[in-house]
């Protein structure tokens, strides 16, 4: 299936723990993207990476740290967990600029 | 304020009604509004993407209109169905910013039978 997939779908931790999600597209395309959905359902950009090179970086506190190993693959580092980054995170690909993002289906991500 | 608004900001109609969707935006100058559907535990998926200069597109029983001199656009979905419940987000490309998206908060639609 070709398809935008990221890891968990749901994590629960506690505050100061470090975790990681993974994203994966098989998709061929250039551009991959992490998003925040907050609990009024506002999608934010956190972070855009083109060809495994960071090409934006919204205000995201530093304990946020994507990595991408290679173009398919854009995870999402982060340290030190708290209580107000609950939220869903999406991972999404694009091809072009000004062509459709493709979204995975999200990671629940509940600190408590 | 949010610089794409859109409204209603949840609605419940019956199948087999149509409904419309609307999105009002500031964002200027920009490149292209894209309406996405998202389902309860998905992620969104594109329904149509306008520039500027045009001012509709359909994709099966949706339609979506543009006014670019009122920085207005709506979401027509015809015939609606049980699948067509869902939030539907209005996202606006941001010329200046390096096409950057602003997504709005999103209409619930509920289709009941």
């Amino acid at each position: 299936d070709t398809a935008v997939s990221q890891t968990p779908k749901y994590l629960v931790t506690q505050m100061g723990n470090d975790k990681s999600i993974k994203c994966e597209q098989n998709l061929g395309h250039d551009t991959m993207y992490w998003y925040k959905q907050d609990s009024k359902k506002f999608l934010k950009i956190m972070f855009s990476y083109n060809n495994k090179e960071l090409i934006i970086n919204e205000t995201v506190p530093n304990r946020f740290s994507p990595k991408s190993p290679d173009k398919a693959h854009l995870n999402l580092h982060i340290n030190s967990l708290e209580l107000g980054d609950s939220a869903v995170y999406f991972c999404a690909s694009t091809d072009r600029v000004n062509s459709p993002l493709h979204f995975g289906n999200g990671t629940r991500l509940t600190v408590t | 304020k949010n610089q794409v608004e859109q409204s209603p900001q949840s609605l419940i109609i019956l199948e087999g009604k149509n409904c419309t969707l609307q999105c009002n935006y500031t964002v200027s100058p920009f490149s292209n509004l894209r309406w996405y559907k998202q389902d309860t535990g998905r992620g969104p998926v594109s329904l149509t993407i306008m520039t500027f200069s045009e001012n509709t597109k359909s994709n099966g029983r949706y339609t979506a209109t543009l006014d670019a001199d009122t920085k207005q656009s709506s979401l027509h979905i015809t015939a609606s169905q049980l699948s067509d419940s869902a939030s539907y987000i209005c996202v606006v490309s941001a010329r200046e910013y390096g096409n950057k998206l602003v997504f709005g908060a999103g209409t619930i639609l509920r289709v009941k039978s």
